[in-house]
Parts: structure tokens; C-alpha cells; sequence
């Protein structure tokens, strides 16, 4: 299996642009997560899904964030309009239930000009 | 007062050294995460405990419920084991359910 995998794995914008951040998971898997690290506030969840259907989207910070999962092996999120302090890594991670153990993508580096 | 607290924050060891990272909770939980991040910025999950003790290899977790704290130990360090170590507790109650809440990590150091 090729484990989670996020695209891409860098994005350097400009403010104002609309930014996608994709994610494969784990084949079976039936959660799906995002989280946002930065060097002030360390890891946060975004928003999770569970079987496609999004349960928990209460750490999205703002309007300007939408996140998707059309199907269960494709999510999406994305931020529009992008802004400086939306600078993080973005991590996907997939698991098989809600409270097993989770898979992390490697992660996209987002930086906002 | 962030739900769950790590400590030490930086911890420095010389190799071989039995090595113990603190977390405590705030929380009601349901589960407790040991995740490791390598300077590379990947994210690998170590461990996953409700109740009692995990061994895999080097290193165990422990966690004790009525005192909200588990510890994440490591035997003969090694240089390799340098990296981030953060906690994670999956909440149990209300409408966070399911919600993840993290340490703030600790940075671990082991000199050869």
C-alpha cells in the first residue's frame, strides 16, 4: 500500500489565490482527517470525516476554508481567498475506524505570499 | 489551558539513556495517541492506548485513566530517535466526539 498521499507536497502562492490541497487515503480506510501545523499552535484537526460525511468541522478556522470528500478515496481542501497567515503544513491522515490508529500523509507545505 | 499538557518541551539525552516523556489530559477521553515527527516534517503514529500498557520494541506507553496521564518511555536511546514527540487524546463527550486534541510536542535530542 502507498500509505496517504497528499498533493502537492509544496505550494507557494500569493495572497487572494484559491489554494486545493488533495488527499489519497489508505485503501479501506473510513476516516479521514486534516490537520494544520504551525510553529505558534502545533498540530490542529481542520475537519474529519467519517464514511465520506463530514462530523467534525469545528476546528476550520473560517469561512474561507472548505474541505470535501466526494468519495472515499478523494478529499479536498481548499482555501479561498488565501492568506499570509494561512502559512502551515497541511497534513491528511486516514484510519479505519474512529479511535484506531491513523496513517499521516507526508504533508503539504503551504506558504502565502 | 490547552486540554493536554507535555512536558518536558525539550529534552536532551546521551545515547543509551532510558528516556520519559510526560502527557496529561483534561479531558474525558475514549483514546490516547503517541505520534512521532522526524525533522523531515513526516508524522508516524507509535502508539494507540486506552487502558494499561504497549510495548513495541524500544519503546512503551502507558496510560492511567483515573489520573488522566500516560507516559511514553524509551529503552537504550539512540541518536535515530531524535525527533518531535506528540500526544494526542481522542475526546469521548458531546459534540466533540471524536475530536482530536494535541500536546504541544516534545523535542528529543539524543547526542551519540
Amino acid at each position: 500500500d502507498a500509505g496517504v498521499i497528499q498533493s502537492p507536497r509544496h505550494e507557494v502562492t500569493e495572497m487572494g489565490q484559491e489554494v486545493t490541497l488533495r488527499c489519497k487515503p489508505i485503501s479501506g480506510h473510513n476516516s479521514l482527517f486534516w490537520y494544520r501545523q504551525t510553529m505558534m499552535r502545533g498540530l490542529e484537526l481542520l475537519i474529519y470525516f467519517n464514511n465520506n460525511v463530514p462530523i467534525d468541522d469545528s476546528g476550520m478556522p473560517e469561512d474561507r476554508f472548505s474541505a470535501k470528500m466526494p468519495n472515499a478515496s478523494f478529499s479536498t481542501l481548499k482555501i479561498q481567498p488565501s492568506e499570509p497567515r494561512d502559512s502551515a503544513v497541511y497534513f491528511c491522515a486516514s484510519s479505519l475506524a474512529e479511535g484506531t490508529g491513523s496513517a499521516f500523509g507526508a504533508g503539504t507545505r503551504l506558504s502565502v505570499l | 489551558k490547552n486540554e493536554v499538557e507535555q512536558s518536558p518541551q525539550n529534552l536532551t539525552a546521551q545515547e543509551g539513556e532510558f528516556i520519559t516523556i510526560n502527557c496529561s489530559y483534561s479531558v474525558g477521553i475514549s483514546a490516547l495517541h503517541w505520534l512521532q515527527q522526524h525533522p523531515g516534517g513526516g508524522i508516524v503514529s507509535l502508539f494507540m492506548l486506552s487502558s494499561g500498557k504497549k510495548k513495541h520494541g524500544r519503546l512503551i506507553a502507558t496510560i492511567n485513566i483515573q489520573e488522566k496521564h500516560s507516559s511514553l518511555h524509551i529503552t537504550a536511546s539512540h541518536p535515530r530517535d531524535s525527533a518531535v514527540y506528540i500526544c494526542a487524546v481522542l475526546h469521548d463527550r458531546g459534540s466533540t466526539l471524536g475530536r482530536l486534541y494535541f500536546g504541544r510536542g516534545t523535542q528529543l535530542t539524543v547526542w551519540p
